[in-house]
């Protein structure tokens, strides 16, 4: 079936250290990849996304590249900082005839020291 | 401002009270969903709907009730509620239920059933 794996948490990081969270997923099809973030006391909001393989989303400093040979979609940032500190969720969604489909990772919390 | 809405945002019940958690959205978005979070388990869809009257099971649908009377307001009803229902919940919504889709998200509510 489908599903996503992505890497456990916690992650703590000190200020400007680089950053890689891990997710793969499987799927049949292609589907549109996704990384929702959730900051304490708030909903998930959208990060960034790739509709087709070899696509870079980017926002925030924030990158990550869609792989379909691998079936990855890597969250990178080069320097994060204190305000980045929350919770990023890797989200394949496919389409299907009647509706998409979203499968939402377990979540890695991240907390970065000043 | 365009925003999911969602009341209550804490709720403290009782198992087998009936309660009723509202969404709201001001996008005029087609598709509306529920969520549930739980530690390590990520989200996990409880109903969606495709459109006014039409709504169907998502993953985790044992317990719940949806309506989807009109365009904006997708309300979860907990018939009777019980103590592993204690959960973070959420609301969604997207302009289609196509694969390409953002998600925006409500705030949350939490519910803690005694």
């Amino acid at each position: 079936g489908n599903s996503v794996t992505q890497m456990e948490g916690p992650v703590t990081l000190s200020e400007e250290a680089f950053l890689t969270i891990n997710c793969t997923y499987t799927a049949t099809g292609y589907p549109s990849l996704f990384w929702y973030v959730q900051y304490p006391g708030e909903g998930l909001q959208l990060l960034l996304k790739a509709t087709k393989a070899d696509d870079k989303g980017s926002n925030k400093g924030f990158e990550a590249t869609y792989r379909k040979e691998t079936t990855s979609f890597h969250l990178e940032k080069g320097s994060v900082q204190v305000s980045d500190s929350a919770v990023y969720f890797c989200a394949p969604h496919r389409s299907y005839s009647s509706a998409s489909k979203i499968i939402f990772g377990s979540g890695t919390r991240l907390s970065i020291r000043p | 401002e365009a925003q999911v809405t969602q009341n209550p945002r804490y709720l403290i019940t009782v198992t087998g009270k009936k309660l009723t958690v509202t969404c709201s959205q001001n996008m005029n978005h087609e598709y509306m969903s529920w969520y549930r979070q739980d530690p390590g388990l990520g989200l996990r869809q409880i109903y969606y709907s495709m459109n006014v009257e039409v709504t169907d099971k998502g993953d985790v649908p044992e317990g719940y009730k949806v309506s989807r009377k009109e365009k904006r307001n997708f309300p979860l009803i907990l018939e009777s509620p019980s103590p592993n229902q204690t959960s973070l919940y959420f609301c969604a919504s997207s302009f289609l239920a196509t694969a390409v889709e953002t998600q925006y998200f409500g705030p949350g509510t939490r519910l803690l059933v005694l």
